[in-house]
């Protein structure tokens, strides 16, 4: 069965910095680009960053470039989102997902998501 | 940045009876493979989201045939022929034309 189980999420003072993970099980990992989705309250569904099958192509929402860094760890089937000097508005569910396209193409759309990891921001 | 709406944002359903769901995108989806780069995703209460449709009308795996989707261009459908009690939840339409961006969802409960 493929899963996603994200941890890492809680409660952090604004400007402090954070990071999530999310393990992957059941599928080939390393086959596969990855994501991260957040629901924010209110708002709904935004994507955050994305990172191909060897961390070569990367790219974040304008509302975390240069303040987050996702990676990824084949080895350990891990995918990981560091997030500094966070805000108010990064209040939010987060979502690991799976890319739909595999190696050497772009994802089209998530096909499987985890339950998510929620982060509060507030002091 | 290709900015999606959705109508209506709230939709009470009545059982067994016909619903639709309108998505329109800031600028045509249609690439020039042909493809229409438009995903439908529904997230029922206290569950992840999960991808209903892909590519403009294709189903994903396990999704009723009572669920369709159509549209080109700007403009979006994704219809449910006979509302049943697990279609209560949130739906997104999200382009993937250009990075990636969800409409605002739209609520649909039973009367």
């Amino acid at each position: 069965e493929v899963q996603l189980v994200e941890s890492g999420g809680g409660l952090v003072q604004p400007g402090r910095s954070l990071t999530l993970s999310c393990a992957a099980s059941g599928f080939t990992f390393d086959d596969y680009g990855m994501h991260w989705v957040r629901l924010v309250p209110g708002k709904g569904l935004e994507w955050v960053a994305g990172v191909n099958w060897n961390s070569e192509n990367i790219a974040y929402a304008d509302s975390v470039k240069g303040r987050s860094i996702i990676s990824r760890d084949n080895a350990q089937k891990s995918l990981h989102l560091y997030m500094s000097s966070l805000r108010l508005e990064d209040t939010a569910l987060y979502y690991c997902a799976r890319g739909d396209a595999g190696k050497y193409l772009v994802d089209n759309y998530f096909d499987t998501w985890g339950q998510g990891a929620p982060v509060t921001v507030s002091s | 940045d290709i900015v999606m709406t959705q109508s209506p944002l709230s939709l009470p359903v009545t059982p067994g009876e016909p619903a639709s769901i309108s998505c329109r995108s800031s600028q045509s989806l249609l690439h020039n493979n042909g493809y229409i780069y438009l995903n439908w995703y529904l997230q029922r209460p206290g569950q992840s989201p999960q991808l209903l449709i892909y590519l403009g009308s294709n189903r994903a795996s396990g999704v009723p045939d009572r669920i369709s989707a159509s549209g080109s261009g700007t403009d979006f459908t994704l219809k449910i022929s006979r509302v049943e009690a697990e279609d209560v939840g949130i739906y997104y339409c999200m382009q993937s034309l250009q990075s990636f961006t969800f409409g605002p969802g739209t609520k649909v409960d039973l009367k």
